[in-house]
């Protein structure tokens, strides 16, 4: 079964600060890899995804994520955090399979302080 | 292209009332995922489907929940009786196929009093 840790439920960060939310996951094969970020009162939006081939992967808005088996972590970061970073961010495995059904971590709910 | 929809965003119902929920995915995606998303944690696939066939409910409590999409398109969540922990977000989402991204819609906010 996979599963997805998401250390740390609330983050804050200085406004032009590194950003860093941490994802290490569990999975029998290997994974697909996600975070999708969503903002207050709307669904979820896919940043960025890992599948297969290199292993930092570049997403939306300036952040990336770096794919690392030996550590089975997928963490998401941006190098200059901005006002409208502010909402809360999923990480979610899925294995593979015809199904390819997504497991979500409990969320990080990212504060950015002007 | 326009985005996955859902309706009511917001509904209110008191315990042991009936609610349903509408998702029409996007043009051509032949999978679509219902999610429960209780405040404070990640979104839980209730079920999934594949054109109008089941893929996998065994997360549905099927007791009271039940779900259809009759024509392969549009689809319905519905509670039946709804309990106080029922109290969630509803997110559908849709993929081009089971093996795509997932595309998710703004969801049903459904408070249970």
């Amino acid at each position: 079964a996979q599963s997805v840790t998401q250390l740390g439920s609330h983050v804050s960060v200085s406004e032009g600060a590194l950003v860093l939310l941490r994802c290490n996951y569990s999975s029998s094969v290997p994974p697909y890899l996600f975070w999708y970020v969503q903002y207050p009162n709307q669904g979820l939006q896919l940043l960025l995804k890992y599948t297969t081939g290199a292993t930092l992967v570049k997403g939306i808005n300036g952040f990336e994520a770096e794919f690392k088996k030996s550590e089975t972590s997928f963490h998401l970061t941006k190098p200059s955090a901005h006002m409208s970073d502010a909402a809360e961010y999923f990480c979610a495995v899925s294995e593979s399979g015809s199904a390819r059904q997504l497991t979500f971590g409990s969320g990080t709910q990212l504060t950015v302080l002007p | 292209e326009a985005g996955v929809a859902q309706s009511p965003r917001y509904k209110i119902i008191e315990k042991r009332q009936s609610v349903a929920f509408w998702c029409n995915p996007i043009s051509g995606h032949a999978t679509l995922y219902w999610y429960q998303q209780i405040l404070g944690q990640g979104p839980k696939l209730l079920i999934q489907f594949q054109n109008n066939g089941v893929v996998d409910d065994s997360q549905l409590p099927k007791d009271r929940f039940s779900a259809e999409r009759l024509k392969g398109v549009d689809s319905t969540l519905k509670i039946q009786p709804a309990k106080l922990e029922d109290s969630a977000v509803y997110l559908c989402a849709s993929s081009l196929d089971n093996s795509e991204t997932q595309y998710f819609g703004p969801g049903t906010r459904l408070l249970v009093l």
